[in-house]
């Protein structure tokens, strides 16, 4: 079945390390997206790509970092220099050709990341 | 800036029952979707039902349907017939125009559906 798959689920990571959260997916969708959710403030925009080998800032670069080097895949790495990156992380697609301008994402089923 | 606004933490309604939830927005754009999203236990998000600005009619989707009163920039669900699998955060989302997938969400709803 076509979907998002978001890996790891659970990632513990001490304080000063890098963690990189993959996300996949075989939708053929041409836009992605990552999300971070902190409970009781919904979810902020991160980075965001619309096309292979360019992305833009999202509400809160800071402290991250995304390449995307392939249309299927879009990995965030979140670096030490981010400094609260306990969160739930949640990526999405969506396709601006065949749903042109609907803003309809698709969602993984998102990684939570806990520093020790 | 614009931005969504859910007054409603949290709430809950028995089985069966009609329940609705409010969300306002801000913005300047005249053209724009709006959206309704759950996040069930399970936490992947699944979209409700979508709003185009430009549209009078009130979305319906089976149990699901929307209140837009766009002049007082509004977009409340309404949920009919509640079931224990609409056990869910509900988040209402916003999007300019052209501008694909860059959703602007609120703070969230947690809707608890009472056997």
């Amino acid at each position: 079945d076509g979907g998002i798959t978001q890996s790891p689920k659970y990632l513990f990571r001490k304080e000063g390390q890098n963690v990189t959260l993959s996300c996949e997916q075989n939708l053929n969708h041409d836009a992605m997206y990552w999300y971070r959710q902190d409970p009781g403030q919904g979810l902020r925009l991160i980075y965001y790509s619309q096309i292979v080998n360019d992305f833009q800032k999202g509400d809160i670069a800071e402290g991250y970092s995304v390449s995307r080097e392939k249309k299927e895949s879009f990995p965030l790495t979140v670096t030490s220099a981010q400094k609260n990156p306990t969160a739930f992380y949640l990526c999405a697609s969506s396709s601006d050709r065949d749903r042109a301008y609907t803003g309809e994402l698709f969602f993984g089923e998102g990684s939570r990341l806990t520093v020790l | 800036a614009q931005t969504v606004t859910q007054s409603q933490p949290e709430m809950s309604v028995q089985e069966a029952e009609t329940v609705t939830l409010s969300c306002t927005y801000d913005t300047s754009e005249n053209n724009y979707y709006l959206f309704w999203y759950k996040q069930p236990p399970s936490r992947q998000m699944i979209l409700v039902i979508r709003q185009e600005a430009y549209k009078q009619q009130n979305a319906t989707e089976n149990r699901f349907s929307v209140n837009f009163q766009k002049a007082a920039k509004s977009f409340s669900l309404k949920i009919s017939d509640s079931q224990l699998g609409d056990t869910a955060m509900y988040f209402c989302a916003f999007a300019p125009y052209n501008q694909g997938g860059k959703l602007i969400f609120g703070q969230g709803t947690e809707l608890s559906v009472k056997p």
